[in-house]
């Protein structure tokens, strides 16, 4: 089975703060993992997958398979980056599981 | 390109009702995926069609039923509905088929089961 596990129901940092959004994983095979995101009023959006190892709007995620960890990292948020984030798994099955979301509020 | 778009945006039903909800995919996606959010189950995987066939399914009971058509539209259809049916129904369309390609969401239609 996969289960992806975000333990940060609400997060809340001050604009020019370091941001780290938690993700962890359960899977036994080698996943491929996703970081979505909603921005209020738009729709659910990819941000970035690890097999890109990309950094995009400035976020990174390395995923850490001996932690089995995906966690989004941010240097310097901004209020733009308000948002839900959903950490999304896929393994063997070829199917997105996704973690229950962090809310993220960047404040003035 | 048109982004995913899902019809009806909202939907009032009452309990044993029937629904189908509509998803037409980004042209020249032939793989459409469905999910289910609600505030406590958060998104769950309902099934993926790719090509007319059913290629994935989550785990739901039988009452939750899709279709695609030659042109990669895709319907959902759930029967003799419960309270516990009322969320947001998002679809997802991609190029190709399984959970590796990004997926690209609609804006979701809003059921609600009174």
């Amino acid at each position: 089975a996969q289960r992806v596990t975000q333990p940060e129901k609400l997060l809340s940092v001050f604009k020019g703060a370091p941001v780290e959004l938690k993700c962890n994983y359960s899977y036994s095979g080698s996943p491929e993992l996703f970081w979505y995101v909603q921005y209020s009023r738009q729709r659910l959006q990819l941000l970035l997958r690890h097999i890109s190892r990309e950094s995009i709007k400035g976020f990174t995620a390395d995923l850490n398979k001996g932690e089995t960890s995906f966690h989004l990292k941010k240097p310097f948020a901004q209020e733009e980056d308000s948002a839900m984030y959903y950490c999304a798994l896929s393994g063997s099955a070829r199917q997105l599981t996704f973690g229950s979301g962090t809310q993220l509020t960047v404040l003035p | 390109k048109a982004g995913v778009t899902q019809t009806p945006r909202y939907l009032i039903k009452t309990r044993g009702q029937q629904v189908t909800l509509s998803c037409s995919p980004i042209s020249g996606h032939r793989s459409v995926s469905w999910y289910q959010q609600t505030p406590g189950q958060g998104l769950q995987f309902l099934f993926e069609y790719f090509s007319e066939t059913q290629r994935n399914k989550g785990n739901f009971p039988g009452r939750f039923s899709g279709r695609q058509f030659s042109n990669s539209r895709s319907e959902m259809n759930v029967s003799t509905l419960e309270l516990g049916d009322s969320a947001l129904y998002l679809c997802a369309s991609s190029p190709a088929s399984g959970g590796l390609n990004t997926q690209y969401f609609g804006p979701g239609t809003r059921l609600t089961v009174l």
